[in-house]
């Protein structure tokens, strides 16, 4: 493991469930991401935390809810999901919320919606 | 246009080859330059970093930019089967993770 964890590393879940992603970093960062990575598409950013405070949200559906309780466990409630939300779900950690260079990332939790 | 355009490949290469993989890129604002690589089943890792234009050389990995054509290149020297991965590149303009992004990635296959 790199220092990121996320569980479950698979889920497969009805459109009517609800259900949470978790993610917890050892590494000491201050930042943490949700990523979503669909097959051939581009990394997309979902949510920043920087020291337990939201500083981002990409436009996200709000059928998509995160929670950071401390800066080393941050969640992904879902409930309600559509098909197309199948994905790889990536959870990021940084020393503190910068662009990228710093980044290290979960092994992710690959979602199925049916 | 998208701001960020990369080769999915797949891309297959005997071992031992150089391997370049490129992206191009439409907003002269970027200044940072990243590459990951990402094996099957986990998460990306940070491989290169670049700040602005240049080259950088770590081990086998060369990475390069050239603002001036807005493409950036990865080399690998002397590749091996365990180079086999998804190869992505990103760039950002700022310090903001908004303002990062990522290429949609190029599938590298090295065969032995």
């Amino acid at each position: 493991e790199t220092g990121v964890t996320q569980t479950p590393r698979h889920l497969v879940m009805g459109m009517t469930n609800k259900k949470s992603l978790k993610c917890e970093q050892h590494l000491g960062h201050n930042a943490m991401y949700w990523y979503k990575q669909s097959a051939k598409k581009p990394l997309e950013l979902m949510f920043v935390y920087s020291l337990e405070e939201r500083v981002e949200n990409n436009s996200v559906p709000s059928r998509f809810s995160p929670e950071c309780p401390n800066s080393s466990h941050l969640f992904l409630h879902l409930h309600t999901l559509q098909p197309e939300d199948s994905a790889l779900y990536l959870c990021a950690s940084s020393p503190k919320q910068e662009g990228g260079y710093g980044y290290t990332f979960g092994s992710g939790t690959r979602l199925t919606v049916v | 246009q998208k701001e960020v355009e990369q080769d999915p490949g797949p891309l297959s290469v005997p071992e031992g080859a150089i391997v370049s993989l490129n992206c191009t890129y439409s907003n002269s604002a970027f200044q940072y330059f990243m590459w990951y690589r990402q094996y099957s089943r986990k998460g990306p890792e940070l491989l290169m970093y670049t700040y602005s234009s240049g080259n950088k050389e770590d081990g086998r990995f060369t990475a390069q930019v050239d603002k001036s054509s807005k493409y950036i290149s990865l080399f690998i020297r002397d590749s091996q089967p365990s180079d086999s991965a998804t190869y992505l590149c990103a760039m950002s303009a700022g310090s903001s993770a908004s303002k990062i992004i990522f290429g949609s990635g190029t599938r590298l296959s090295i065969r032995p």
